[in-house]
């Protein structure tokens, strides 16, 4: 069976840190993968989506970027965190080449910038 | 306006209370996707729907294209269905889905 594994679950950093958080899918193959992030009170938004190795969209221009080193991972990164960066980050995965989207999510990143 | 709109924003049911919640939305889609997000902030997808209905337990999502709606029913709901439920709507892979703000939900015992 497909799992989809997040770290890590509660980060808190200083403004101005560097930022790494990671995403590995188990049991599927080519997975498209997201990024998405939930500010409080808000909806989820997509932040980035790869279809493929070396492949990101990027919906939103921020000081976050994403990376898929591999078909399974999947890392979202910051060179400098904003206080505008808070908030609780979700990677998510579908299955590509069939007609279905439903996405399967991790378990998410709550991160907490200061 | 947002382009999907879910409402309640906030349910407060009695355990075993029949529950509805309405998801509105103005863009062209070729899925609907219903989430369930518990207290943790983990999400599971309940259904993804293109046109009439789905049921899965005592869930019941039905879509109307027509009308650009679309509804999430639990029948015999029960404390352990207190979550937050979003409504997404968009292509049916990932890359473009517009999602709700959600609905907390809360079922009293």
């Amino acid at each position: 069976s497909q799992t989809i594994h997040q770290w890590p679950a509660t980060l808190v950093q200083p403004v101005g840190s560097p930022l790494s958080l990671e995403c590995t899918v188990e049991g599927t193959s080519n997975p498209n993968l997201y990024w998405y992030r939930q500010a409080a009170g808000r909806g989820l938004q997509l932040l980035f989506y790869s279809v493929g190795i070396g492949q990101i969209s990027s919906e939103v221009p921020q000081n976050l970027s994403a990376s898929r080193p591999q078909d399974r991972q999947f890392i979202l990164s910051s060179k400098k965190l904003l206080l505008s960066d808070s908030g609780f980050y979700l990677c998510a995965w579908s299955v590509r080449h069939r007609n279905t989207g439903e996405l399967f999510f991790g378990e998410g990143s709550r991160l907490t910038v200061l | 306006k947002n382009e999907v709109e879910q409402s309640p924003q906030n349910l407060t049911a009695q355990e075993g209370e029949f529950i509805t919640i309405n998801c509105s939305y103005s863009v062209g889609i070729s899925a609907l996707h219903w989430l369930q997000q518990h207290p943790g902030g983990g999400i599971v997808s309940l259904f993804m729907l293109s046109s009439g209905k789905k049921k899965h337990g005592r869930l019941i999502a039905t879509i109307n294209i027509q009308e650009k709606h679309s509804s999430l029913h639990i029948t015999a709901s029960h404390p352990r269905d207190s979550a937050v439920y979003i409504c997404a709507a968009g292509e049916t892979s990932g890359s473009r889905l517009t999602f709700g703000e959600g609905t907390q939900l809360t079922v009293n015992p």
